[in-house]
């Protein structure tokens, strides 16, 4: 069973400029949800894709963007990066069909925006 | 504000001795619970979930505690290892509706410090 990994491990961005962050999802899984994580906080969710398509959203704006691909694996979009952007970039997998649907997180990608 | 949060950001055991980790949460409607364990550099590691209809569920030297009374979970570990070092954060998820957002809610973590 392959687990759910994240590309690249570490970004450093400037203020103002665009970014992609990737994730491959547990194999078998096919819901994935964005999540960031400030230094010394708690995750929080940014969105979730099933089918393709956004399936609920958490407390972000609209330049936090997503894609989900046919084969499950997903892309987070950010534009005009700020400051307050930098964080740890979390993705986690899921199968819708299971009742409780537990969520498995890759390692996450490292975000500096300078 | 914070749904989910935690009563002590760093717990200091004796190794070998049982952990407790408590969490706190507010959203009444919340179905469905989950620990996670997250060392340095990694990801969230998930450690066991419990549903809302329950009140305790065990793994491996691990116990969950629910009480929907007071709004308030715990994670016991017994017999604490070096390897039980990282902190610790519970989760929870509010909604459920067929296929829709299963997005969780997390606390701010409580660091677990294990001492030789």
């Amino acid at each position: 069973e392959t687990g759910v990994t994240q590309s690249p491990t570490h970004l450093i961005k400037t203020r103002g400029q665009q970014v992609t962050l990737r994730c491959s999802s547990q194999s078998g899984h096919n819901t994935v949800s964005w999540y960031q994580q400030a230094l010394g906080q708690g995750p929080q969710f940014i969105f979730q894709y099933y089918r393709e398509e956004e399936n609920g959203r958490g407390n972000f704006p609209p330049r936090f963007s997503g894609l989900q691909f046919p084969n499950y694996s997903s892309e987070l979009n950010v534009n005009a990066l700020e400051l307050d952007d930098s964080a740890l970039y979390l993705c986690a997998s899921s199968l819708v069909g299971l009742a409780y649907r537990e969520q498995y997180f890759g390692p996450g990608t490292r975000l500096t925006v300078t | 504000g914070e749904s989910v949060g935690l009563h002590l950001p760093t717990l200091s055991v004796q190794e070998g001795d049982n952990s407790i980790i408590n969490c706190a949460y507010s959203n009444s409607a919340s179905d469905y619970f989950i620990w996670y364990k997250q060392e340095s550099g990694k990801g969230p590691q998930f450690i066991i979930d419990i549903r809302s209809n329950m009140d305790k569920r065990q793994g491996q030297r691990v116990t969950v505690l629910l009480n929907k009374t007071v709004k308030h979970l715990s994670l016991q570990i017994a017999a604490t290892q070096p390897g039980d070092s990282a902190v610790y954060f519970c989760a929870e998820r509010g909604w459920e509706s067929g296929g829709g957002a299963d997005g969780l809610t997390f606390g701010k973590g409580t660091h677990l410090i294990i001492q030789p």
